[in-house]
């Protein structure tokens, strides 16, 4: 069965650079949220997307922005790259709002 | 503000045991509960989710129960496996837009 899709697997930055994270749905999903992780922490709910708008937002930095295309892929877009900014992001998608999250296996992204 | 709370932050147990995770979460009005597994490295994989509505859910050797009016949740793992060694994460969705709120999980440690 068709996952989600996160690209690049692995991303290394310097600071004060941009980084540009993807995401694909799972086929006719179309709800799409972002979450970051550090070292060792839990998830931490970023921005979501429910038919292409934007539907929540969490403690997403000013840096930060992303967009749900027509296609229901996700870009998440960070600019100001600080190295606090190191962690796993993962993109989920469901069919529709309080249904099952499914996850890709996430973006390793590294500021050196 | 929703808080979810993982006890214990790690558990060792030999082969073949039957275990309890628990989770605690301070809001008891939430949507549904997510139980995920998380292995080193690696994307979160949904494992049960919980209506709000519903007092327990069973998957395998998997149940997972709710008891929203005190705020808890437990999963139980029955005749573990040393393939079930990994992070175990409840996640509340509070209502409104389907975003989770984890808790920082519990490693589990399966010996043979």
């Amino acid at each position: 069965a068709a996952g989600v899709i996160q690209s690049p697997r692995h991303l290394i930055k310097e600071k004060r650079e941009t980084a540009t994270l993807k995401c694909y749905p799972i086929p006719r999903h179309d709800t799409v949220y972002w979450y970051q992780q550090g070292p060792g922490q839990d998830p931490q709910f970023l921005i979501s997307f429910y038919e292409k708008m934007q539907s929540d937002k969490g403690s997403i930095p000013d840096r930060f922005s992303a967009q749900q295309f027509s296609d229901y892929h996700s870009e998440l877009n960070m600019s100001s790259l600080e190295l606090g900014d190191s962690a796993l992001y993962f993109c989920a998608s469901s069919l529709g709002q309080h249904q099952p999250q499914h996850f890709g296996d996430g973006t390793r992204l590294s500021i050196l | 503000k929703q808080e979810v709370t993982q006890i214990p932050a790690a558990l060792s147990v030999p082969e073949g045991e039957n275990l309890v995770l628990n989770c605690s979460f301070t809001d008891s009005a939430i949507y549904n509960l997510q139980w995920f597994r998380q292995d080193p490295g690696k994307g979160l994989t949904s494992l049960l989710l919980i209506q709000s509505s519903q007092r327990e859910q069973t998957s395998g050797r998997l149940n997972a129960s709710l008891d929203k009016s005190s705020g808890r949740s437990t999963l139980y793992i029955a005749a573990s496996q040393p393939g079930d060694s990994a992070t175990y994460l409840c996640a509340v969705d509070p209502g409104n837009t389907g975003k989770l709120i984890f808790g920082q999980g519990t490693t589990l440690q399966v010996k043979p």
